[in-house]
């Protein structure tokens, strides 16, 4: 069985610091994505990384893929109040998810103004 | 623009009573899938579908049915609900092109009393 650990599982921190959240696991994973998450509602997808080592940019977030493709992680650069929410990351085996992804339990993250 | 729609959004309901969970998506994915989520616990996949008549077992035992005689419609189905049926479910969809990308619908809060 493939697991995903994330940590922290809670993070709050001030508006315009700076943080980073992880997404570990001893399997390897075909691609590795991140999802967030607010109260009632389902999952956004912000990112899909596939080559181990890669390194995504989405504005104020970047996204790295493990040289081993076993592990991820998700740097918010200046945090804004708009980007609280649970962030998951979700991974696939050697089919490429097509049977579905494994999911972390998430961070849960507050920015607080 | 395209979508995946859930409904109800919430269901209270008694022990025993028969429900069926509506999902619906508007994207022309062939591939889709049902999550349970509970808080602070991952995502557990319950049942997928690759396309119209396909319907798989994922990997949390359920005792929910699914079916998926149109494209764009893949209900679920408990047959006689338990408290211990009390979750979130969230429907998702995805196309595949090489890595699965999952579109998420609102969920649906279900509550047995």
């Amino acid at each position: 069985t493939q697991l995903l650990e994330q940590s922290p599982q809670f993070l709050s921190i001030q508006e315009g610091e700076n943080l980073t959240v992880y997404c570990n696991s001893s399997s390897v994973f075909s691609s590795l994505q991140w999802y967030r998450q607010e109260p009632g509602e389902g999952p956004v997808l912000l990112v899909t990384v596939v080559t181990g080592g890669e390194v995504k940019k989405l504005k104020r977030l970047t996204f790295q893929f493990g040289d081993a493709r076993k592990d991820s992680s998700l740097h918010i650069t200046a945090a804004q109040p708009g980007d609280t929410g649970l962030y998951l990351c979700a991974g696939a085996g050697s089919g490429g998810g097509a049977d579905g992804l494994t999911f972390g339990k998430g961070t849960h993250l507050i920015i607080q103004p | 623009e395209a979508d995946i729609y859930q409904t109800p959004r919430y269901l209270v309901i008694g022990t025993g009573k028969k429900i069926t969970l509506e999902c619906s998506q508007t994207m022309g994915h062939d591939k889709m899938y049902w999550y349970q989520q509970d808080p602070g616990m991952e995502l557990h996949l319950i049942h997928y579908s690759y396309g119209v008549n396909s319907t798989e077992k994922g990997d949390l035992s359920s005792e929910s049915t699914v079916s998926r005689i149109r494209t764009e419609h893949f209900p679920l189905t408990l047959e006689s609900a338990r408290p211990s049926h009390t979750s979130q479910y969230l429907c998702a969809s995805s196309e595949f092109e090489g890595a699965v990308s999952l579109y998420f619908g609102p969920g649906t809060r279900l509550t047995v009393l």
